[in-house]
């Protein structure tokens, strides 16, 4: 099956400083790409998503870039503030939300 | 839409006492998931149905755990009996089905002391 690992699973940053975040996979039939952000006390919500077929996307001051050959994929955020401190998960998915496969996430914090 | 219901929001169980936790779908959506948090091994898919029927189990833990979906509106998790080990935040989230988009429930924080 799938396997995806999540790095670095803490991450404190200045706001307005960037913030990236790194995950692999291991199957090379994945082709669907979320990143889900999890709020304290809530349950994860997607952000930002990319497919196989794309290599970025964009969405204000997020970003996601995916290398298929490389099998990685990293989240991006920019002018961090205070409301981007979370838990953020990636994951890799063959196709639906049935098919989903989670990183172990990161905790970001962003110092004021 | 008021999102995917999940109850209780938390429980407190003594070991060996049978757990059940509860979730309603958002309306329309026809894939449901239960999934367990953990620190050590993060977010893991338990069991998911489609159309109210189990389709894959295979990440349910032991046989102590089971699940049901007796409508397209209502599904349970059980416990029985728990154990300290699975002390964890138990994840409901629906999606319609063949969409890539998974919405979650705010969770069950499960303590089995």
């Amino acid at each position: 099956g799938e396997n995806v690992e999540q790095h670095p699973s803490t991450l404190s940053v200045q706001e307005g400083d960037s913030a990236v975040i790194k995950c692999t996979y291991s199957d090379s039939a994945s082709n669907y790409f979320p990143w889900y952000k999890q709020e304290l006390g809530k349950g994860p919500q997607l952000i930002i998503d990319i497919r196989s077929n794309v290599g970025e996307k964009k969405d204000q001051r997020i970003a996601v870039t995916l290398n298929k050959t490389a099998k990685h994929f990293s989240l991006h955020i920019t002018e961090t503030q205070p409301e981007d401190s979370a838990v953020y998960f990636c994951a890799a998915s063959k196709g639906g939300a049935n098919n989903l496969f989670f990183g172990t996430g990161t905790r970001l914090t962003v110092i004021p | 839409d008021a999102g995917v219901i999940q109850s209780p929001r938390h429980e407190v169980t003594e070991m060996g006492q049978e757990v059940t936790l509860r979730c309603k779908p958002i309306s329309g959506h026809n894939s449901l998931f239960w999934y367990r948090q953990t620190m050590m091994r993060g977010l893991e898919l338990l069991i998911y149905f489609n159309n109210n029927v189990p389709i894959d189990d295979s990440g349910m833990p032991e046989d102590r755990f089971s699940a049901k979906m007796p409508n397209a509106s209502f599904s349970t998790l059980k416990i029985q009996p728990s154990e300290p080990r699975d002390s964890a935040v138990y994840f409901c989230a629906s999606s319609r089905q063949g969409d890539t988009e998974a919405f979650f429930g705010q969770g069950t924080r499960l303590t089995v002391v």
